[in-house]
């Protein structure tokens, strides 16, 4: 199993400003994602975070306004830049180990722009 | 593009039996999972078919067809607890990322 300490859990933030998402694991992982979800909809994956270069990015999301970096195979972060309120969601860490192996999820960050 | 379908919402009383269905359409197919999600909680795993037939995990158990692009979790006596929603998840490598369902929401009522 991993163990996910995302921070910050929740936040409000004002419009037009950035805010960096921390995402630890206890254990090194091969794969990390960070996904986004609206309260009560579904998980939209955003990105995979690779591990030395640039992450990977999904269909309508790109690195100027989610900018990912990952350090190492334990640490990845998420920059949710130039807010609007239509960035207010909850943003998920999540990782897998290896092949075919379950996902384990970070317990969220809950952002509201105003 | 990636499809997978699933009932917006179940309800059961305490004791019984649910199903909830998925079927999928997608480019690939490697695996579907099953995620428990509470309200404000993280998902969390419950399942996982690679092969076509049925996997059970205590009270949980999940089934695939591969042929039919159709998986469904079946929930045994059925407690207070369980409710929350269930998400479906395709797999289309065994290293890709998931591709999740709109959710079940489960409500279990006394």
């Amino acid at each position: 199993s991993a163990v996910i300490s995302q921070k910050p859990s929740r936040d409000i933030c004002q419009r037009g400003t950035s805010l960096t998402i921390q995402c630890q694991v206890d254990s090194q992982v091969t794969m990390m994602f960070w996904y986004r979800q609206q309260p009560g909809q579904s998980l939209t994956l955003i990105a995979t975070a690779n591990q030395g270069s640039e992450a990977t990015y999904e269909s309508g999301f790109v690195i100027d306004k989610f900018p990912i970096s990952r350090p190492n195979l334990t640490f990845s972060t998420l920059t949710v830049s130039n807010m609007s309120p239509e960035d207010s969601s909850i943003y998920l860490c999540s990782v897998r180990q290896g092949l075919n192996t379950e996902a384990f999820f970070g317990q969220g960050t809950r952002l509201t722009v105003v | 593009g990636q499809s997978l379908e699933q009932p917006s919402e179940v309800t059961a009383v305490e004791g019984a039996i649910v199903q909830i269905n998925c079927t999928y359409q997608t480019s690939g197919f490697y695996g579907l999972s099953w995620y428990q999600q509470h309200d404000g909680g993280a998902p969390t795993f419950l399942s996982y078919n690679a092969l076509d037939g049925l996997e059970e995990t205590g009270r949980f158990s999940s089934f695939l067809s591969r042929s039919d692009s159709y998986g469904y979790l079946l929930l045994q006596e059925l407690q207070m607890k369980d409710s929350a929603s269930y998400f479906c998840a395709v797999s289309l490598t065994g290293y890709s990322t998931l591709t999740f369902g709109k959710g079940t929401m489960l409500l279990v009522s006394p």
